[in-house]
């Protein structure tokens, strides 16, 4: 059963507007869910978590999550898009057993 | 101070080979994974150890094997390598949190990119 979900494969955007890079879920239990971001070449570099209390999350870089139990939904967003947040973005949860799942990435791309 | 790093960053050989890519963590952590990127960017969990015992071993053909030496240590040793096995192979570590040793974020190695041919 899938456990992560990125519907999303292309996201464009244009510099200094708000972006969002869908993500749902679906695991049993309280989830631990996860952004990441992959630059060109690079590794995997952590954004943000949410693990319990407050739904909206902040992490590095300006970018922010807002978890939804009832839709299940756990979105990056940022107010102001830079070009330089052009990258790979992967969700990813925490199951029981403390495995994690990756979502099949979102690659956004922000214009000039 | 690097991380999570790994060796080599490139790595070309020919097909039924053996090879190793080494991956070391400075971070203290207690888990350490082995993650296979493909072509199309999809990311697949291959391995994790958690105080030197696998944890989690996924439908990964038996041709890859991990070792760990020691807690700060997960190579990836691959036997018979063959085409499909060309990917990007990513190290990553976590710390244990809480009563109940929950694993948390993950720091990941820049990959190694292995050609097959």
């Amino acid at each position: 059963a899938q456990s992560v979900a990125q519907p999303e494969d292309q996201v464009n955007v244009a510099e200094g507007n708000p972006l969002t890079v869908k993500c749902t879920y679906s695991v049993s239990g309280n989830p631990y869910l996860f952004w990441y971001v992959q630059y060109p070449n690079r590794g995997l570099q952590f954004l943000l978590k949410y693990i319990t209390g407050d739904n909206l999350v902040k992490g590095s870089y300006g970018f922010e999550a807002e978890f939804n139990k009832s839709q299940t939904s756990f979105h990056l967003k940022k107010p102001s898009a830079l070009v330089s947040d052009s990258a790979l973005y992967f969700c990813a949860v925490r199951r029981p057993g403390n495995q994690f799942y990756f979502g099949t990435g979102t690659s956004l791309t922000v214009i000039p | 101070d690097t991380a999570v790093s790994q060796t080599p960053k490139y790595l070309v050989t020919q097909m039924g080979n053996d090879k190793s890519i080494k991956c070391e963590q400075n971070l203290g952590h207690d888990t350490m994974y082995w993650y296979k990127q493909d072509s199309k960017k999809f990311l697949k969990i291959m391995f994790s150890y958690n105080n030197k015992e696998l944890i989690i071993n996924e439908t990964v053909p038996n041709r890859f094997s991990p070792k760990s030496p020691d807690k700060a240590h997960l190579n990836l040793h691959i036997n018979s390598l063959e085409l499909g096995d060309s990917a990007v192979y990513f190290c990553a570590s976590s710390p244990l949190v809480g009563d109940f040793g929950f694993t948390d974020t993950q720091y990941f190695g820049p990959g190694t990119r292995l050609t097959v041919l």
